[in-house]
């Protein structure tokens, strides 16, 4: 079993519509996740954050943490085609230092 | 401010031979990390540094990958002799502190034929 997993997609939505990440983590240590977006030959890019459980937003964008359920969402809200791109979810070590990235999802919004 | 940047952007070198690559972390990041994405899979940690020192190579896959960081600035990759297996891409990311937002370079792109 994958340490962080992810559907690889691509998750098609149409322009304005509400884009929805999923991740699941294995490690009940992890306490920290995050959500990178990466475009096509670029660096990965965090966007979003999130610790506790419960959600966390910020502008369009809307993390959600399961502990219990050991399951870290992102949503998109108003999809514009600028947020077609790779979105990375990643569970930190207890240590601070390693970041374990699942496979990514490519998102498409089409106009 | 700048960013993480890393030279060169893309590297095509044939099995057998080495190749260093460079990160350049922002400055002040104490904490420096090298992480690679073979094709098809996730994006695995290499190691970590703080400064100078390195904290925790656990992610190194093997005695042909070495790291340095003299002076605890920049960062270089070497590989040798490097193997088809080793093409993908390598991020280099940074930090001034642990837990702290990465920012991450463009990547190298390495290919080895």
């Amino acid at each position: 079993q994958k340490e962080v997993e992810q559907n690889s997609g691509p998750l098609s939505v149409p322009e304005g519509a509400i884009a929805s990440l999923n991740c699941t983590y294995s490690d009940r240590v992890s306490q920290s996740f995050f959500w990178y977006r990466q475009y096509s030959g670029k660096s990965p890019e965090l966007i979003m954050s999130i610790y506790s459980n419960g959600d966390k937003e910020d502008g369009r964008f809307t993390a959600q943490l399961n502990k219990a359920s050991q399951y870290v969402s992102l949503l998109i809200r108003d999809s514009q085609p600028s947020d077609s791109a790779t979105y990375l979810c990643a569970a930190l070590n207890n240590a601070g230092n390693m970041l374990t990235f699942g496979g990514g999802t490519r998102l498409m919004v089409k106009p | 401010e700048a960013g993480v940047t890393q030279f060169p952007s893309h590297s095509v070198i044939e099995k057998g031979q080495t190749v260093t690559l460079r990160c350049d972390p922002i400055s002040g990041h104490d904490n420096l990390y090298w992480y690679r994405r073979v094709m098809g899979k996730e994006i695995k940690f290499l190691l970590h540094f703080v400064k100078e020192s390195k904290q925790d190579e656990s992610g190194m896959p093997n005695n042909r990958f070495l790291a340095e960081r003299t002076g605890g600035t920049y960062s270089t990759l070497k590989v040798q002799p490097a193997e088809l297996e080793d093409s993908g891409v390598y991020f280099c990311a940074s930090s001034r502190y642990l837990n702290e937002k990465l920012f991450f370079g463009s990547g190298t792109q390495l290919s080895v034929l």
